[in-house]
């Protein structure tokens, strides 16, 4: 099972900030919180990840409260190419040493960015 | 660079049929991870390689089964398909800061 829970659906204003939220309060110290996209019928999109310190890349900010046990991806200018579900995941980095690697992927966020 | 390519793209099969699948991962990348996706169960973990050994494998019945080569090409096959197979399957590979590189994916369908 998803160890996240994601709001099915959100819109987004064009050139607006869009912020989608994550819930994960069962999430473990080593473990990360993973961004992707999909947009229909694409394989899902990498977008950025991150452990606890706020993470900015040239797609989106992550912003991982201090307790972790929730984070916000922000798209700052959404444009409609930014249409797609979001998904929130969590688990270990493949650096950690272990052997459990695989995301779990829950229903995700559709996201419907409006002209 | 090129990116994770997976081959067909799309494919009719016949229930009782087998069907092999293959990925291509990107130049560097050891770790391959398989992902099927349906609109009723959404994308489902199927199993992963590394070094030709699988690490991790999901809740699929062992038709379901798949393999690494040494050039980190990866391939997935289904045997006795069942309409219920047909689905999205989507490739992914490791990416050096640990996200994973996806295909655009190999859609099954069983008639």
């Amino acid at each position: 099972d998803a160890k996240t829970t994601q709001p099915p659906s959100m819109d987004c204003a064009e050139g607006r900030a869009a912020n989608l939220p994550c819930n994960h309060s069962t999430i473990s110290g080593n473990e990360y919180v993973y961004w992707y996209r999909q947009i229909h019928s694409q394989g899902p999109q990498y977008i950025i990840h991150g452990l606890k310190n706020n993470e900015t890349n040239e797609m989106a900010s992550l912003i991982i409260t201090e307790d972790r046990k929730s984070s916000t991806l922000i798209l700052p200018h959404a444009t409609l190419r930014d249409t797609a579900v979001y998904y929130c995941i969590v688990r270990v980095s493949p650096n950690s040493g272990g052997s459990n690697y695989k995301l779990t992927f829950g229903k995700g966020t559709l996201l419907t960015v409006n002209p | 660079k090129a990116g994770v390519t997976q081959t067909p793209r799309y494919l009719i099969k016949t229930r009782g049929q087998q069907v092999t699948l293959s990925c291509s991962p990107i130049s560097g990348h050891r770790s391959v991870s398989w992902y099927q996706q349906t609109p009723g169960q959404g994308l489902q973990f199927l199993f992963e390689y590394f070094s030709e050994t699988q690490r991790n494998k999901g809740n699929f019945p062992g038709r379901f089964s798949g393999r690494q080569f040494s050039n980190s090409r990866s391939e997935m096959n289904v045997s006795t398909l069942e309409l219920g197979d047909s689905a999205l399957y989507l490739c992914a590979s490791s990416f050096p800061q640990g996200g994973y590189t996806f295909g655009s994916g190999t859609r099954l369908t069983v008639v």
